[in-house]
């Protein structure tokens, strides 16, 4: 069980070129999103998937596609990449299950990350 | 959306004492707030949740508490130990889809002098 993978580790692209960023989860997860970090700033969601074919924007989706064939893995493509997308991407999953008052049973199980560079 | 602003930015604190972590929410609809440690270079990992319907949980040496009314909730580090010098992040959702869509802070840096 390998849990959430990411690839590449690390990327470092000239400004205008594309990309994909892969992320599967060997965990049956429903729930999949992106994320990117930036120093003070903390996380902020770029899409999310709550299952194969559905996708939905989060808080700074300009500039990247998503897209769920399947349940395992959620691409983000970067179309035209600008130096400002320069960061450190994380994908995570998470599935929804019945708990009782106060209990984890949504918890998000974050990939390793992708540091990306724009130059 | 969503707004969660955490403080301090930075804390240090000697082994041994305690650390509380604050944040403050702006969305009354939230109802799931859990809180991550991340290591430096490492993903960020779940320590600790609560949801709307709690006003406390603890386990071992960390706590939450959560006020509902005033939209601020709280991390508790007693006995503090070294390896719990990492970044703490805050984050809230609301529904439909909870905690698959978190609104973070902006982290707190805690180092535990030895």
């Amino acid at each position: 069980n390998a849990g959430v993978t990411q690839t590449p580790k690390f990327q470092v692209l000239k400004t205008g070129q594309s990309m994909t960023l892969q992320c599967a989860q060997d965990m049956n997860h429903e729930y999949m999103s992106w994320y990117r970090q930036d120093p003070g700033m903390g996380l902020r969601l770029i899409h999310y998937s709550v299952g194969a074919g559905i996708t939905d924007q989060g808080e700074v989706p300009n500039g990247y596609n998503v897209s769920r064939s399947t349940t395992e893995d959620f691409p983000l493509r970067l179309l035209s990449a600008a130096p400002s997308q320069t960061s450190v991407y994380f994908c995570a999953s998470s599935y929804s299950r019945p708990g009782t008052s106060g209990s984890s049973y949504n918890e998000q199980f974050f990939g390793p990350g992708t540091r990306l560079t724009v130059l | 959306g969503e707004n969660v602003e955490q403080h301090p930015s930075t804390l240090s604190v000697q082994e041994g004492d305690s650390a509380v972590i604050k944040c403050t929410y702006s969305d009354s609809a939230s109802n799931y707030f859990p809180w991550y440690k991340q290591e430096l270079g490492k993903r960020p990992q779940l320590i600790i949740d609560i949801r709307s319907n709690v006003g406390e949980k603890k386990d071992q040496r960390i706590a939450v508490t959560l006020n509902k009314t005033a939209k601020h909730f709280s991390l508790h580090i007693t006995e503090t130990q070294p390896e719990d010098s990492a970044v703490y992040f805050c984050a809230a959702s609301r529904p439909p889809h909870g905690a698959n869509n978190l609104f973070f802070g902006t982290g707190t840096r805690l180092t535990v002098i030895p």
